[in-house]
């Protein structure tokens, strides 16, 4: 079954600390895989998307993440975390293939994200 | 451009009653997905539309059903509410396969 995870629910760090949260899938096929971000209060916002081509993906506010085709992982990183970044990351993945798979996001259940002062 | 708005915002039901949510696309988007967040949760594929028409389904009995306009604006009905229903739902616009935009979402509480 197609299936996505993320390894940690609940991740602390100060500011400045690197982050790295890790998201494996399991898809057969070509795949196209997504990190949202949901701010308090707010909706979900697409942070980079992979579909094809260099696997290192660079997307909004200094995030980045490489997909490892190999591993099945797309982890997301950011080198020097704000207190901004408060929020909680969703992966997602979809398979590619007919048009009904278009909307059809599988989502990991969620890394909650709070950085310290 | 405006984005994707959800109507109404916050829904208290009881068991057993039925529920319709909204949701207005982007402007040039013609695909409209609906997903269920549970509380603490990532969000569930309920179903895609395109072209006014059910195209996709996730795991959600039938008493989940939706219409799509041809604005592409959309609803989600539920039937016979259940406790469990209770979660936030979420309306995703795009036009065809290209990436979804979300909307702020519907809190359904069933009572």
């Amino acid at each position: 079954a197609q299936s996505v995870s993320q390894h940690n629910h609940h991740v602390i760090l100060s500011e400045a600390a690197s982050l790295e949260l890790g998201c494996n899938y399991s898809y057969g096929g070509t795949v196209n895989l997504f990190w949202y971000v949901q701010y308090p209060g707010q909706h979900l916002q697409l942070l980079l998307k992979y579909f094809s081509g260099d696997p290192l993906v660079k997307g909004i506010k200094g995030f980045e993440a490489e997909f490892i085709k190999s591993k099945f992982s797309f982890n997301l990183r950011k080198p020097s975390v704000q207190w901004s970044d408060t929020a909680e990351y969703f992966c997602a993945a979809r398979s590619l293939g007919t048009t009904d798979s278009w909307g059809k996001l599988q989502f990991g259940a969620g890394t909650q994200v709070v950085v310290t002062p | 451009e405006t984005g994707v708005t959800q109507s109404p915002t916050h829904l208290i039901k009881t068991r057993g009653q039925q529920v319709t949510l909204r949701c207005s696309s982007q402007s040039g988007h013609n695909t409209v997905s609906w997903y269920q967040q549970a509380l603490g949760q990532g969000p569930q594929f309920i179903f895609q539309y395109y072209r006014e028409e059910e195209n996709g389904r996730g795991n959600f009995p039938p008493r989940f059903s939706g219409l799509q306009f041809p604005n592409y604006s959309s609803e989600l009905n539920v039937n016979a509410l259940e406790l469990d229903d209770s979660a936030l739902y979420l309306c995703a616009s795009s036009f065809q396969g290209d990436e979804q935009f979300f909307g702020p979402g519907t809190r359904l509480t069933v009572l």
